[in-house]
């Protein structure tokens, strides 16, 4: 059984950091790449950022550039979403989902349970 | 970008009804790379069809898309109480990716 789970999340104060971690199971991790995708509170889904099977291809929305970092390790079967500079308008729960077709642009076929990003003071 | 415009905002419909959901983009879709979620209360979203009409594994056929370059549909044909969700579509044809505003199915 495919199984993606997100651990990390928490509150953080504005310009704060954290890292997300996204472990998965049930297949071929290194044959896959993760993307992260995140829903404001009462929010639509939004794109944050991907990564490709053997890490050597990173996808970024623009918002996130310079902020945030993805890394995978392929040993532990994890992704690992570090965000810096954190602001008010990141705080949303964040996904990880198994990508499919492109890299760059992919649909997602399995989502992990998601994990709560909070931003406040 | 392309931008996804989802209609209705919101559908009132009664079970065993039809739900007709929409779709539309700002500019063609490549390949009819288009996907459809359904996300209920407190769950991640779940994968229903994706290729704009092809069917995720496990997904009952009373759902179905169609639609090409910058019009989409989904159908669900008959709605069974554990319908009523949110429902995104989602473009991957060019990058970056997007995603609709999305759809709620509400209980009339």
């Amino acid at each position: 059984e495919v199984q993606l789970v997100e651990s990390g999340g928490g509150l953080v104060q504005p310009g704060g950091s954290l890292r997300l971690s996204c472990a998965a199971s049930g297949f071929t991790f290194s044959s896959y790449a993760i993307h992260w995708v995140r829903q404001a509170p009462g929010k639509g889904l939004e794109f944050v950022l991907g990564i490709s099977s053997k890490g050597d291809n990173i996808y970024y929305t623009d918002s996130v550039k310079g902020r945030f970092t993805i890394s995978r390790d392929n040993s532990k079967n994890t992704i690992y979403l570090q965000m810096g500079s954190l602001r008010l308008e990141d705080m949303a729960v964040y996904y990880c989902a198994r990508a499919r077709v492109a890299v760059s642009s992919p649909y997602f076929d399995y989502w992990g349970q998601g994990t709560l990003v909070t931003v406040s003071s | 970008e392309i931008v996804l415009t989802q209609s209705p905002g919101t559908l009132s419909l009664s079970p065993g009804e039809r739900a007709t959901l929409s779709c539309r983009a700002s500019q063609s879709v490549s390949s009819s790379y288009l996907a459809w979620y359904q996300q209920k209360p407190g769950q991640a979203p779940r994968l229903l069809i994706y290729g704009a009409s092809s069917r995720a594994t496990g997904i009952p056929d009373r759902f179905s898309g169609s639609g090409s370059g910058t019009d989409f549909t989904l159908t669900i044909s008959r709605l069974e109480p554990e319908d009523f969700a949110v429902f995104y579509c989602q473009q991957y044809g060019s990058s970056p990716l997007t995603f609709g505003g999305g759809t709620k199915v509400e209980i009339k």
